[in-house]
């Protein structure tokens, strides 16, 4: 079975950039997260989708970031205007059941 | 508010010895609590997880869990370990919320 894609595994822009992440989950995985892990802290919820719909973005910061899973399949994270405390490694996860997801390798975004 | 916290930054332990890397937590109703390990340049790795049932909980590569509601714990050990076991372990749990990750804790097993 192929876990969660990620693309790119690095990104370097400067700030006030627009950068995008893409993810594709698991096969079958209804639900799709985005998480920002920033260096020395646990992963923290950005958005959280079931199918094309949002469940829970109470934690994305709406100003600048935006995600989107037009097809319920895979999914899409930008960032517009990028902002230095945006560096941080974006991880996308899925899942079957809510509390058992998988990750993928994440995208490491350093903002200069 | 759910938390998570994991009082150790790092945990040094020789090869062979046991390990224990330690987790508290605070939610609102029955807990679902989870242990992830993080390798290098790598995602999040599922190792294992308390929803209900038996309090010790035995997940992949040999670790295992207890859940102790009294003391509010879940604990990752494993009764020798290897030098292979050397990353970052992250607790999180669930109240039928989204979930929240711990800092995490760097383990290092020395040969």
């Amino acid at each position: 079975e192929a876990g969660v894609a990620q693309s790119p595994r690095y990104k370097i822009i400067e700030k006030r950039q627009s950068v995008a992440f893409w993810c594709n989950p698991i096969s079958g995985h209804a639900t799709l997260y985005w998480y920002q892990q920033i260096l020395g802290q646990g992963p923290k919820l950005l958005i959280q989708f079931q199918n094309n719909g949002v469940v829970d973005d109470s934690q994305l910061p709406k100003d600048r970031f935006s995600a989107e899973r037009l097809k319920g399949v895979d999914s899409t994270l930008k960032i517009q205007p990028a902002k230095l405390e945006d560096s941080a490694v974006y991880l996308c996860a899925s899942s079957l059941i809510s509390y058992e997801q998988y990750f993928g390798p994440g995208t490491r975004l350093t903002v200069t | 508010a759910q938390s998570v916290a994991q009082p150790e930054d790092q945990v040094n332990v020789a090869e062979g010895n046991p390990l224990t890397v330690k987790c508290t937590y605070s939610v609102s109703g029955n807990p679902y609590l989870f242990w992830y390990v993080q390798y290098p340049n790598r995602g999040l790795q599922f190792l294992l997880k308390y929803i209900t049932g038996d309090n010790l909980v035995k997940g992949s590569y040999g670790f295992e869990a207890e859940f102790n509601k009294s003391q509010t714990s879940f604990h990752l050990k494993k009764p020798s370990a290897l030098v292979s076991d050397s990353a970052l372990y992250f607790c999180a749990v669930s109240g039928n919320t989204p979930l929240v990750f711990g800092k995490g804790t760097r383990l290092s097993v020395i040969a």
